[in-house]
């Protein structure tokens, strides 16, 4: 069966340091891949999404970025964060090209920004 | 662009009572997909129920069922003789048909079931 790990769960960081969050999938091969944020008492914002290794596609301009560098691995990071960037961070992925099939989420990791 | 609105911010029943969450959702596009996800307090996001735009047959599992019609561009969740353990924040979200594009969330709905 697939499973999806985020890490870390929590995270506490100084605003202007830099940020990187892992995901990785198991059990499937060429997952698509997403990156939403939520917000304190708001709904999920899609963040980026990738259909393959080193294909990004990011749907909000903002102080982040994202790489896949491995076909079941996709990271968020930034140079600097902002007060901004603090909120609830889950990763997702789907089967590859399929849109009707549900996105399975991770865990999440909630960043605060001190 | 498309957009899910879910206007209950929060509902709060007594144990054992029925208890409708709304969703009505607008794009231009004639394949689509929705979705309900449920978020306990723990976070993470569990999925409920698929259901495409060609299909616009009710369904049910156990207490839960899913009431969907194109003709309102609705696609609301009905939970029967709710428990404690429903209490969580209710998700409607919805993608059009082609590519790997992501989901459009609503702002969901808190439910809080008292017992």
């Amino acid at each position: 069966s697939q499973t999806i790990h985020q890490w870390p769960a929590t995270l506490v960081q100084p605003v202007g340091s830099p940020l990187s969050l892992e995901c990785t999938v198991e059990g499937t091969s060429n997952p698509n891949l997403y990156w939403y944020r939520q917000a304190a008492g708001r709904g999920l914002q899609l963040l980026f999404y990738s259909v393959g290794i080193g294909q990004i596609s990011s749907e909000v301009p903002q102080n982040l970025s994202a790489s896949r560098p491995q076909d079941r691995q996709f990271i968020l990071s930034s140079k600097k964060l902002l007060l901004s960037d603090s909120g609830f961070y889950l990763c997702a992925w789907s089967p590859i090209g399929r849109n009707n099939q549900p996105q399975h989420f991770g865990d999440g990791t909630r960043l605060s920004i001190l | 662009a498309q957009k899910v609105t879910q206007a209950q911010t929060e509902i709060s029943v007594v144990e054992k009572e029925d208890v409708t969450l709304d969703c009505v959702y607008e794009t231009r596009d004639t394949t689509y997909y929705l979705f309900w996800y449920k978020q306990p307090p723990s976070g993470e996001l569990v999925f409920l129920i698929r259901r495409n735009s060609f299909d616009e047959q009710n369904e049910i599992s156990g207490r839960y069922s899913w009431n969907f019609q194109k003709s309102t561009s609705s696609f609301n969740f009905t939970i029967t003789a709710s428990q404690v353990v429903d209490s969580a924040v209710y998700f409607c979200a919805l993608t059009s048909g082609g590519g790997a594009d992501g989901l459009t969330f609503g702002k969901g709905t808190h439910l809080i079931i008292q017992p």
